[in-house]
């Protein structure tokens, strides 16, 4: 069965400063890896996906993640944060053939001006 | 706006009742998912359903129960409420049963249950 883990339910950066997001997934086999987005009183928003092209994905307000086998890794990263940016992430994680979608547990990114 | 539509908003009712949560989807979405957020087991997958039908099931408890009408809307029936019900339940909708990455999210009901 798949699952992912995020490391750390609360993250605060200043504005400005680089924004970072752990997820760490388990599959048996290939999976596909998403981050969504979710703004308060809001439901959840697409913010990329990873479905075995490139590595490097980059999706929408600036952010970007990198898929690493070698890692299991999927980390969520922006150079520089915006007060915008301030919701909750959640990385989630599909393998071919299960057309479940499984979810961490989410990270709450706080940005200080 | 998601195009995805949940009431009620907010719902307040006590232990042992039962409530009914309510979803129509995206006009043209045939499949519909719900989801269960709480704090300390995050998000949950419930139940899908494509075009009426049951499509997958997630740790869905035997106390709730989800239909999908002929119209698309879907109704998730919770009963026997308990204290550990109490979580932000969200509808998606997206146009076929295997694209999870093209869900549209409502914005959720709050569930109290004192």
């Amino acid at each position: 069965a798949q699952s992912v883990t995020q490391l750390g339910s609360h993250v605060s950066v200043s504005e400005g400063a680089l924004v970072l997001l752990r997820c760490n997934y388990s599959s048996s086999v290939p999976p596909y890896l998403f981050w969504y987005v979710q703004y308060p009183n809001q439901g959840l928003q697409l913010l990329l996906k990873y479905t075995s092209a490139a590595t490097l994905v980059k999706g929408i307000n600036g952010f970007e993640a990198e898929f690493k086998k070698s890692e299991t890794s999927f980390h969520l990263t922006k150079p520089s944060a915006h007060m915008s940016d301030a919701a909750e992430y959640f990385c989630a994680v599909r393998i071919f053939g299960n057309e479940k979608l499984t979810f961490g547990t989410g990270t709450r990114l706080t940005i200080i001006p | 706006d998601s195009g995805v539509t949940q009431t009620p908003k907010h719902l307040i009712t006590a232990t042992g009742q039962r409530v009914t949560l309510r979803c129509s989807p995206r006009s043209g979405d045939l499949s519909v998912y719900w989801y269960q957020q709480s704090l300390d087991q995050g998000l949950q997958f419930l139940i899908q359903y494509y075009n009426g039908e049951e499509r997958a099931k997630g740790n869905i408890l035997e106390r709730f129960s989800a239909q999908q009408f002929p119209d698309l809307h879907s109704e998730l029936n919770l009963s026997s409420l308990e204290l550990g019900d109490s979580a932000l339940y969200f509808c998606a909708s997206s146009v076929a049963f295997n694209l999870e990455e093209k869900l549209f999210f409502g914005s959720g009901t709050q569930l109290s249950v004192l």
